[in-house]
């Protein structure tokens, strides 16, 4: 099982382009979730997937959308980049939203928005 | 979700137990509190949880108070690997629940 995987593990953009990040998780599970780490700071959520055909914001949604495509795939689009996104992007997935479930998380992607 | 306060950072010496303290003192009756913890950059790593029992699994010990208004982490033989950023959450129980909040954790370094 390779668990949570995230493509591309480096980005560079400029300001304005867009992008997609994707999350592939290959454990059956029902929910799934895009976070954000700035340096020196704590995740923040930015939406989350709680089962397929649905998605919810966290925190810090504006300048992001995202898609379930499927159970295992749900990724994050920026649409127009600005440096203020440049970040560290996690994905993580739970067998279900909220407690119990644990969340596991993906390498991460490293953004940078020139 | 409830908001959790934990210290800035720490330091244990190698081989000595670890004990992160954690306040939740807003914590409600269906809320679980979570360790998690982050080594250099890489993607968070669950540790344990709880919800009014104390926990032990083979990574730590999880020691909840019994007014659940805080937790301590315990890792009970520190190595320099533990060397990381630990996060305490509090998570609701609800399947449609996704959101839960990481603070800044606390950044506990381990001495040779």
């Amino acid at each position: 099982n390779a668990g949570v995987t995230q493509t591309p593990k480096f980005q560079v953009l400029k300001t304005g382009q867009s992008m997609t990040l994707q999350c592939a998780q290959d454990m059956n599970h029902n929910s799934m979730y895009w976070y954000r780490q700035d340096p020196g700071m704590g995740l923040r959520l930015i939406y989350y997937s709680a089962s397929e055909g649905t998605t919810d914001k966290g925190e810090v949604p504006n300048g992001y959308n995202v898609s379930r495509l499927n159970k295992r795939e749900f990724s994050l689009r920026l649409e127009s980049a600005a440096p203020s996104q440049t970040s560290v992007y996690f994905c993580a997935s739970s067998a279900l939203a909220g407690a119990p479930y644990d969340q596991f998380f993906g390498p991460g992607t490293r953004l940078t928005v020139l | 979700d409830a908001k959790t306060t934990q210290p800035t950072s720490m330091d244990c010496a190698e081989g000595r137990a670890a004990n992160l303290p954690c306040n939740h003192s807003t914590i409600s009756g269906n809320e679980y509190v979570y360790w998690y913890r982050q080594i250099h950059s890489q993607g968070p790593q669950y540790i344990i949880h709880g919800l009014k029992n104390n926990e032990t699994n083979e990574m730590a010990s999880l020691i909840i108070t019994e007014d659940r208004k805080s937790s301590t982490l315990i890792l009970p033989h520190a190595t320099l690997r533990d060397t990381a950023v630990y996060y305490c959450i509090v998570r609701v129980r609800d399947t449609n629940a996704g959101k839960s909040t990481f603070g800044d954790g606390t950044t506990l370094t381990v001495k040779p």
